[in-house]
This record gives structure tokens, C-alpha cells and sequence, in this order.
């Protein structure tokens, strides 16, 4: 079947723009994750969704991101205003807890 | 927070060595994870242990966990270049978030 999908994989944006990434869960997996990937910070977890709600956003850097998922499968991760520090591979996984997390190819991101 | 710490960061060996990673962690965990990347993108599952087991199988892989001493080891038998990648491991406190180690670099020389 299909796997974690993500969209687009490569973005190219100006300091100050907004950025939208997008995570296409695989089908009947409740749970979602962000995570994010960077030379200097390794991998790092942004938010959980079970469902549509998010029990844990504890890794979201700043209130410059934002994510939400709707009917329980795709969501949407926002970054406001962009800072050259945003820059990383931004990785979603799935999973049907607590079963094991299968992951998407990521989003490289790149802020100028 | 880093809560898994790999060892060693980097290892080369021999195609046909078996290939060693250790992995250590701080707190009480529900499950560990070991995952594989290429070239900086998508993680590959390898392999769950949950906290009540000790020792797991999956074709060349063997995974250990000691939770007396929050410790797992990988181990790939007769190694080849293709499993030349990063390996992470990844700890679970509550059927959710994945915390992360900062990764070993094994290069499987042919």
C-alpha cells in the first residue's frame, strides 16, 4: 500500500514568507507526526495528532508554527514569517498506536 | 532534548563484518525503535522492541535491550554496502512522540 506522502519535497523561500508543508498520512493510521531535521539540532519533534486534536505540541519552536489535520488524515504544517533558522528537512510519520512510526520522504526547506 | 545517545558516531567495516551500534537512553520507555536514512531524508523503520523484551530478530538484524541499564544494541550480521546509511535509534515514553539519538554513520566498505 501507499506510504507517508509529502509535499513538496524541495521549497525554496525568502526570509519573511510564509511556508505551507503538507503530510499525507497512510490510510487508517490515527496518529501523525512532525518532526524536523537539522545539522545542528539532529531530529527533533514538533507535534503529535491523535485524530484531529493535538495532545503534544511541545516541539513547536515558536508561535510561528502552526499545524492542524482535518478528517483524521492529511495535515497542514504552517511557518509564518520565516527566519533563516527554520531551514531543515521536515519529516512526518504515522502510525496505529503503538505500533511502530513509518515515515515520509520529507520537505527540505530552505530560507534565503 | 536528546534522549538516545548512539555509539559509536561513526564506524567503517569490512563487507561481511558484522556491524555493532549501541545505544543508550535516561528514562522509563514504552518501546525503542532503530531506524535507517539515506542520504538525509526518509527514515526507514527497522525494527520496535518493547520495553517487557530482550531480544528481537529481523533477517539480519538483531536487536538487544536492557532496560536495567537503558541500553539496546543493533547488530547487523554479514554486512553489505548497501546497508552503508545513518542509523538512529528512537525511544517511546507513551505510545506517541519519538525521541531521537544523534545517529551513527556506518560505511560498509565492498
Amino acid at each position: 500500500g501507499a506510504g507517508v506522502s509529502q509535499s513538496p519535497s524541495n521549497k525554496v523561500t525568502e526570509k519573511g514568507k510564509d511556508v505551507e508543508l503538507r503530510c499525507d498520512p497512510i490510510s487508517g493510521h490515527t496518529a501523525l507526526y512532525w518532526y524536523r531535521q537539522s545539522l545542528g539540532q539532529g531530529l527533533e519533534f514538533l507535534i503529535y495528532f491523535q485524530g484531529n486534536s493535538a495532545p503534544d505540541k511541545s516541539g513547536l519552536p515558536s508561535d510561528r508554527f502552526s499545524a492542524e489535520r482535518t478528517g483524521g488524515s492529511v495535515s497542514t504544517l504552517t511557518i509564518q514569517r520565516t527566519q533563516q533558522e527554520d531551514s531543515a528537512v521536515y519529516l512526518c510519520a504515522s502510525s496505529l498506536p503503538p505500533r511502530e512510526q513509518f515515515f515520509g520522504p520529507g520537505t527540505r526547506l530552505t530560507v534565503l | 532534548s536528546q534522549q538516545g545517545e548512539e555509539d559509536p558516531q561513526a564506524l567503517s567495516i569490512q563487507e561481511g563484518e558484522n556491524a555493532t551500534m549501541n545505544c543508550s537512553y535516561k528514562t522509563s520507555i514504552n518501546n525503542l525503535q532503530w531506524y535507517r536514512q539515506n542520504s538525509g531524508r526518509g527514515l526507514v523503520h527497522l525494527i520496535l522492541i518493547r520495553s517487557n523484551e530482550r531480544e528481537k530478530h529481523s533477517g539480519r538484524l538483531r536487536v538487544t535491550l536492557d532496560t536495567s541499564k537503558k541500553s539496546s544494541s543493533l547488530l547487523i550480521t554479514a554486512s553489505r554496502a548497501a546497508d552503508t546509511a545513518s542509523y538512529f535509534c528512537a525511544t517511546d515514553e507513551a505510545n506517541s512522540k519519538l525521541t531521537f539519538g544523534k545517529g551513527i554513520t556506518l560505511s560498509v566498505r565492498p
